[in-house]
């Protein structure tokens, strides 16, 4: 049973337009939720993360947003570049463990 | 400081055969882990190491698998008599504390 879920494979996005990727999770007791980024070939890149305290974290062109209630957290990239075309992973963290999402490609489009 | 090396890259083995893949991690980080992603899947947990000691395995299969992280050296991920299901891309990622794991490029596994 997924705990961590990415419900859309796939995004296209045209260059300098929002990139929203989404995800849900099932396990209240999740202690960070984190972002990576993974270029064909390579290991996943933290990107970002958030405290379950909290319910926004930026970083440059990168903001996450939690929503506890809902079980829901987004990362908006703004505005979207080319070599941000990647597989995005959702995570959390439970203990020593981080628990992934199936991810979702992104396509930023030119 | 270089990152997380793991080697080999590709490693084709037959049904049967044994596979190691290694990882040493960056520089000053005593915490190693383990993941694998089978193909259109996420990465799914397998093992967290600290020198010389297992401190979760909760994600290894029962059979098969092992690792380790000596005291001096990589860390070694073992999985006796492959079978074709063993094949997917496996990635270590160290850690100077929790949470914050810096990953390796990976080793893809085919086993014919």
């Amino acid at each position: 049973d997924q705990q961590v879920k990415q419900n859309s494979p796939s995004l296209s996005v045209q260059e300098g337009r929002i990139s929203i990727l989404n995800c849900d999770y099932t396990n209240s007791m999740f202690d960070y939720f984190l972002w990576y980024k993974k270029y064909p070939a390579e290991g996943p890149t933290f990107l970002i993360s958030i405290s379950s305290i909290k319910d926004k974290n930026e970083d440059g062109r990168f903001t996450v947003f939690l929503n506890k209630s809902a079980k829901h957290l987004s990362l908006h990239i703004v505005p979207s570049q080319p070599g941000d075309s990647a597989v995005y992973f959702c995570a959390a963290t439970e203990g020593d463990k981080i628990i992934f999402g199936k991810g979702t490609r992104l396509h930023i489009l030119p | 400081n270089a990152g997380v090396m793991q080697n080999p890259r590709h490693l084709v083995r037959r049904r049967g055969q044994e596979a190691r893949l290694r990882c040493s991690p960056m520089k000053g980080h005593s915490h190693v882990y383990w993941y694998r992603q089978l193909p259109e899947e996420g990465l799914k947990f397998m093992v967290y190491l600290q020198k010389e000691n297992i401190i979760d395995e909760s994600g290894m299969p029962k059979e098969r698998f092992s690792a380790e992280f000596p005291k001096e050296g990589p860390s070694i991920l073992r999985i006796q008599q492959v079978v074709r299901g063993d094949s997917a891309a496996y990635f270590c990622a160290s850690s100077p504390r929790n949470y914050e794991q810096y990953f390796g490029p990976g080793t893809r596994l085919t086993v014919t």
